[in-house]
């Protein structure tokens, strides 16, 4: 079936760092991205959307400056963590579908923890 | 807003057992209805949907009912197995606004099945 692949699985950085997470879509182009975060034992909360070629859409309350979406291509969406701190430890994953009629394909997510 | 109330794990069961995973939710529009299921290790996957109501969903034995007077679509299996140890999310996608696959999530229940 087709597949999310999002990379890293896990990562811990500095706080004051930078971190890229990438998500790429292997065997369907991804038209649209969407972008969860999940805190412990709480939902996936969506962050941002992002259609290829487009500037992305957040949601409220989650700052566009900080977290950096870019969905240049059909089959890569990166979304980078700027500044990181503490408070951004989560869990990240990635979604991604070919349109409005096609399926929905989520990442394995990435685990982040800021030091 | 929108949002997805469900049944607070963990949920522990010995095999064939029987499980219900509740789940509620408001909506302003008519949401499609689903379940995912997070594997260990894994991204989330579409376990079975509903798109209005009375519609039932099914899959691997799972099913769950689209209950507008009830505003409910609580999740059944009437024997499990160990390998349906997972993390189980309900969620729903109101198409107000044409955004057909932002999905609202429930927090996610982890089921334990024991042998």
């Amino acid at each position: 079936g087709a597949v999310v692949s999002q990379h890293p699985s896990w990562v811990i950085c500095k706080s004051g760092t930078s971190v890229k997470i990438e998500c790429r879509s292997l065997d369907f182009q991804a038209t649209t991205m969407f972008w969860y975060r999940q805190f412990p034992k709480q939902s996936l909360m969506l962050m941002a959307t992002s259609n290829e070629g487009s500037k992305a859409t957040y949601e409220q309350g989650v700052e566009k400056d900080k977290f950096l979406i870019n969905h240049a291509s059909l089959t890569l969406s990166t979304l980078t963590v700027t500044s990181a701190h503490p408070e951004d430890s989560s869990f990240y994953i990635c979604s991604g579908t070919g349109g409005i009629n096609s399926p929905l394909h989520f990442g394995n997510g990435t685990r982040l923890t800021v030091t | 807003g929108d949002s997805v109330t469900q049944m607070e794990g963990p949920v522990t069961l010995s095999e064939e057992a029987f499980l219900t995973i509740n789940c509620t939710y408001t909506a302003t529009g008519y949401p499609s209805l689903f379940w995912y299921v997070q594997y260990p290790g894994e991204g989330l996957q579409l376990l079975l949907k509903a798109t209005k109501a009375d519609d039932k969903g099914s899959n691997k034995g799972f099913e769950a009912t689209y209950r507008k007077e009830t505003t409910s679509f609580h999740l059944e299996k009437g024997s499990v197995q160990v390998s349906d140890s997972a993390v189980y999310f309900c969620a729903l996608s109101d198409h107000s606004g044409g955004s057909n696959y932002k999905l609202t999530f429930g927090k996610g229940t982890l089921l334990t099945v024991n042998p």
